[in-house]
């Protein structure tokens, strides 16, 4: 089956900087990438995703870019803000299937 | 509009006992999911419907887990027989489909078994 393995486990940045996560998945089959983020107590939040048939997906400070051929993906964050300090979850899965297969997050510490 | 709702929110029980976790998806959702989530960990997927059906539960660690849906809309995760190492936070997830749509999770169930 899918497995996703997700780096760094602890990321810490100063406010402003950029923060980048990477995450390898095993699946040549699997074609959507999304990433969450989780803050303490809550479920994850869906913040940006990307399909296999693009390379590279942006949302203001947020983007994400997939290499396939490499079965990697990677979130990066410009101008980093307190408020984006959270665990940080990407996940693969198969169109149709929809089971999401998680890596084991990233917990990212914006310093002011 | 309203997100995925999930109750209880918290839930201590004892070990042995039973547990129900209740899900109610966005409306007119016709795909819903559960993951189980333990401390420090990525979510993982334990089953997931399709309308009333269950399209996927190879996820369900064994047969004290049982899922339903009877009429397409809210599900009840059911734990019979709770053991300690089933404490874990319980996420209820939906989406529009099950093909290629943005899976939106609830706040979850944290269950703790003493």
């Amino acid at each position: 089956g899918e497995n996703v393995e997700q780096h760094p486990s602890t990321l810490s940045v100063q406010e402003g900087d950029s923060a980048v996560i990477k995450c390898t998945y095993s699946d040549s089959a699997s074609n959507y990438f999304p990433w969450y983020k989780q803050e303490l107590g809550k479920g994850p939040q869906l913040i940006i995703d990307i399909r296999s048939n693009v390379g590279e997906k942006k949302d203001q400070r947020i983007a994400v870019t997939l290499n396939k051929t490499a079965k990697h993906f990677s979130l990066h964050i410009t101008e980093t803000q307190p408020e984006d300090s959270a665990v940080y979850f990407c996940a693969a899965s198969k169109q149709g299937a929809q089971k999401l297969v998680f890596g084991q997050g990233t917990r990212l510490t914006i310093n002011p | 509009g309203a997100g995925v709702s999930q109750t209880p929110s918290n839930k201590v029980t004892e070990k042995g006992k039973y547990v129900e976790l209740r899900c109610d998806p966005i409306s007119g959702h016709t795909a819903l999911y559960w993951y189980r989530q333990s401390l420090g960990q990525g979510p993982e997927f334990l089953i997931y419907f399709q309308g009333t059906g269950a399209a996927d539960d190879s996820g369900l660690p064994n047969d004290r887990f049982f899922a339903v849906r009877p009429e397409g809309s809210v599900s009840t995760l059911k734990i019979q027989r709770t053991e300690r190492g089933d404490s874990a936070v319980y996420l209820c997830a939906s989406s529009l489909t099950n093909s290629g749509n943005t899976i939106y999770f609830g706040e979850g169930s944290w269950l703790t078994v003493v």
